[in-house]
């Protein structure tokens, strides 16, 4: 059974560029969530989606970050502009309903934005 | 606004002694709380969750926790750790009834084993 499969692994990236991380969950599973890891602020989280709806987006930092759910199997986090402090860890969890359920984290994409 | 604080962010152990994480919460209601561990270079997996019933809960890889209410704490431990217990140990909540999948996090508690 695959985990949750992010893409890429890492990005390096300059300043002002776009930058698209990817994220497939776990089959079967409805929930979907976006976190951001640094060093400063932790472990945060961005946006989450059920049912490819987005239910809470309140973590998402400003208008330069976007994320979308398509179909249940595929969802993106799209930064245009790329700035040095978005410079984290990306993580994708996928669970079957929400927070009572475990959520399934994927190995996250580690962006740096020079 | 509800908050989990772990008091250590580094804990050092030596091999085959006991530790405990320690997790405090504040919440205005009730809430369900998990533990999670992220190996290096990976994701983040559930050691074990208390949603209802019993306090003590017991978990994957020897590990458990106790949730006291009158304390607010989810202190996490394991008897005697293993080298392969290192990694960072995330102490999480989520409202009982609210919106599901806002799980809050902890800092981390980063947890060294030496032989």
């Amino acid at each position: 059974d695959a985990g949750v499969i992010q893409s890429p692994r890492h990005e390096v990236t300059e300043m002002g560029q776009e930058v698209t991380l990817r994220c497939k969950p776990i089959s079967g599973h409805n929930s979907l969530f976006w976190y951001r890891q640094t060093m400063m602020r932790g472990l945060e989280l961005l946006i989450y989606f059920n049912n490819n709806v987005p239910i809470d987006d309140s973590g998402m930092p400003e208008d330069r970050f976007s994320a979308k759910m398509p179909n249940a199997s595929f969802s993106t986090l799209k930064i245009q502009p790329s700035e040095p402090r978005d410079s984290a860890v990306y993580f994708c969890a996928s669970s079957r309903a929400g927070g009572l359920e475990t959520q399934y984290f994927g190995p996250g994409t580690r962006l740096l934005v020079l | 606004a509800q908050s989990v604080t772990q008091l250590d962010s580094q804990v050092p152990v030596f091999e085959e002694a006991p530790v405990e994480l320690r997790c405090n919460y504040s919440s205005s209601v009730s809430v369900y709380l998990f533990w999670y561990v992220q190996y290096p270079n990976q994701g983040l997996q559930l050691l074990l969750k208390y949603l209802s019933g019993s306090t003590l809960v017991k978990g994957i890889n020897g590990f458990e926790a106790e949730f006291n209410k009158s304390q607010t704490s989810f202190h996490l431990r394991k008897p005697s750790v293993h080298i392969s217990d290192t990694a960072e140990y995330f102490c999480a909540v989520s409202l009982y009834g609210g919106s599901q999948g806002n799980l809050i996090f902890g800092k981390g508690t980063k947890l060294s084993v030496k032989p």
